[in-house]
């Protein structure tokens, strides 16, 4: 079965860092992008980046630079998306998605159920 | 940055044709992918590449792109078609380039 299973939900204080992960299974998990797309309560989606698992190489939307990591371990078919030094407007359900194949741009064909960041003293 | 307008709301009796719009400069230029989301749920793509649908998804979804303003079309509309629609494009006319998402149109069937 193609689908991309997230890790459960997280509660994290300000300033700590929180790691999201994103199994794929059922598809060549190196032949297709993967991104990371949140969505605060209430409101719209906000693309993060992305990861070519081919080659580990991310592309980080500038809005996140600097905080955001993301890798993967292909021996697991996992990526990771590790947010840091998180503040209370990061509270948001966090979506793995898979994109187009390496090499192309492409729309986001399957998703994650999504992770549910909580960021809160 | 490049921004995606569309409207907050649109309400559509059943049986009739919604029309979903998302205004951006050139993006008739741009491929616009649209999803659809219902509560609680994750995103569904349902128009890929301006207006090609996955397989799995009624003709009754169908996009057009031309100017300044993509259309996501929806007839013969049913209730299980309440839900927030999202275009998107991939802008790389800036210095980083990255996925631009539009504002959202929440969907209701009177």
């Amino acid at each position: 079965q193609v689908q991309l299973v997230q890790s459960g939900a997280e509660v994290k204080k300000p300033g700590a860092s929180v790691r999201v992960s994103c199994k794929a299974s059922g598809y060549t998990f190196t032949g297709y992008s993967v991104h990371w797309v949140r969505q605060a309560p209430g409101q719209g989606l906000e693309w993060m980046g992305w990861i070519n698992p081919h080659s580990g190489g991310p592309n980080y939307a500038q809005k996140f630079q600097g905080r955001v990591t993301m890798t993967r371990d292909t021996s697991i078919n996992t990526a990771y998306m590790e947010l840091s030094r998180v503040r209370s407007d990061d509270t948001a359900v966090y979506y793995c998605a898979r994109g187009g194949v390496i090499g192309q741009l492409g729309s986001f064909d399957l998703w994650g159920r999504g992770t549910l960041v909580t960021v809160s003293s | 940055s490049y921004v995606l307008t569309q409207p907050p709301s649109v309400s559509v009796a059943p049986g009739q044709t919604a029309r979903i719009t998302c205004g951006g400069t050139g993006i008739g230029s741009k491929s616009v992918h649209w999803y659809q989301q219902k509560p609680g749920q994750a995103p569904v793509l349902v128009v890929y590449d301006d207006r090609d649908r996955p397989s799995g998804i009624p003709e009754r979804f169908s996009g057009s792109n031309f100017g300044n303003t993509a259309t996501l079309t929806i007839s013969r509309v049913e209730a299980g078609d309440e839900a927030d629609y999202y275009c998107q494009v991939w802008d790389s006319s800036s210095d980083h380039p990255n996925y631009v998402f539009g504002t959202g149109t929440k969907v209701t069937v009177l």
